[in-house]
This record gives C-alpha cells, structure tokens and sequence, in this order.
C-alpha cells in the first residue's frame, strides 16, 4: 500500500506571496492532519479533516487554511508569507480509530 | 504544564545498552499513546503504540504505559548507532471540539554511541 505523498517537496517563497501544499493520504485513510516543525517549536497541529469538514484547529492566524476533498486528499494554504512561515510543513493520515497517524515526507518551505 | 512532556535531552548511552525514553502527560482522559522516531530532516515514524496499561513489546523496543501515573515509557534495548534520532511521544485524547486529537511532546534525543 502506498504511503502518504505530499507534494512540492521543496518550496522557496518570497514575503507576501502565498502557497498551497498538497497531500495524498494512505488509501483508505480518511482523516489528513497537518503540522508545522520548526527547530525551535518542534511538531505544532495546524488543523484536522475527516470526511471534508475541519474537525481540530491549532492556534495559527488565518492566514493558515485547509481543505479536504471527496477523494481525502487534501490542501493546505499560507496567504501573506512571512519569514517565520520557513518551516517543514508534515501531513499525516489515519483511519480515526484510534488516530494512528502516518507521516508524509513533508514540504520544506522557505520564505525569503 | 504542558500536555505531553518529554526530557529534551540529549540522552547518551553505549552501543548494546538500554536506552529508556520516557514521556508524561496531563489528560486523564487519554487513550491511546505512540512513539514515533524521526531522524534529522525526515518526517516522524511510527514504531510502537499501546492502549493498554503495562507492556508491550516489538523486537528491541518495548513501550510501557501506566495510565494512573499518566506515564508512558519506551525501552530500546541493545541500542545501535542507527538508533541515533528524536523520539517523539503522542497522546490521543478528545479536543474541545469532541473529535480526538494527537498531542506530540517536543522529543527526546537519543545518541548511541560505538
């Protein structure tokens, strides 16, 4: 079974632009949670989605937002980069049993 | 108090000996738990998880859970260099919302040395 794909895997952006990050979840995974890693923050939930609706929301501004389509995959948007946007951006997906989450290789994003 | 907790570390031990990572958390409503393993520049990976108190064992790793002390620990015995990466501990509880959530610690970093 294929894992979770996420798409770009890389990403330069300048200040002000803005960005849409693209995951695939495991098949069969209905739910696709996202995160944001920093060194300094370690792993901070930006948002959870089951079934298309929004379920969990981390404390981001709204410049951060998502979607799921019927398909379970999903997008994530970041309006108005800033700089402190740079970081490992991680999808995760699961069957919500008992939310065993499995990762996707990420989409580093550096905002210049 | 923050939800998961996790010693940053790093923790050092020998090639061959036991590494104990360790992990507690603040909901007593908790109901599932997981370790995962992310070497630098990866994303994490899942290598054990445990709903039950006690122990649970997969190979080197064992994870112990011990729900009244809302304590839950992760044993690699005969460590390798190739064990040598953050350790992240998850906790699944209800959100606010009444949806569960995944709530990761910062990590541990584990160094195995020759």
């Amino acid at each position: 079974k294929a894992g979770v794909t996420q798409t770009p895997r890389y990403l330069i952006k300048t200040r002000g632009q803005q960005v849409t990050l693209s995951c695939s979840p495991i098949s069969g995974h209905r739910s696709v949670s996202w995160y944001q890693q920093t060194p300094g923050q370690g792993l901070q939930f930006l948002f959870e989605y089951f079934s298309e609706t929004q379920r969990n929301k981390g404390n981001f501004p709204g410049r951060f937002s998502g979607r799921q389509f019927s398909n379970s995959r999903s997008e994530m948007n970041v309006s108005t980069l800033e700089l402190g946007d740079s970081a490992l951006y991680l999808c995760a997906s699961s069957l919500y049993r008992n939310n065993e989450q499995f990762f996707g290789p990420g989409t580093r994003l550096t905002v210049l | 108090q923050k939800e998961v907790e996790q010693n940053s570390g790093p923790l050092s031990v020998p090639e061959g000996a036991i590494a104990s990572l360790n992990c507690t958390y603040s909901d007593r409503g908790s109901q599932s738990f997981f370790w995962y393993r992310q070497y630098s520049g990866k994303s994490p990976e899942l290598i054990m998880f445990i709903y039950s108190n006690g122990d649970k064992e997969d190979g080197r790793f064992t994870a112990q859970l011990n729900k009244a002390s809302q304590y839950v620990s992760l044993l690699i015995r005969d460590s390798q260099p190739s064990d040598s990466a953050t350790y992240l501990c998850a906790v699944n509880r209800e959100a606010d919302t009444g949806f569960q959530k995944l709530v990761f610690g910062t990590g541990t970093r584990l160094l195995v040395s020759p």
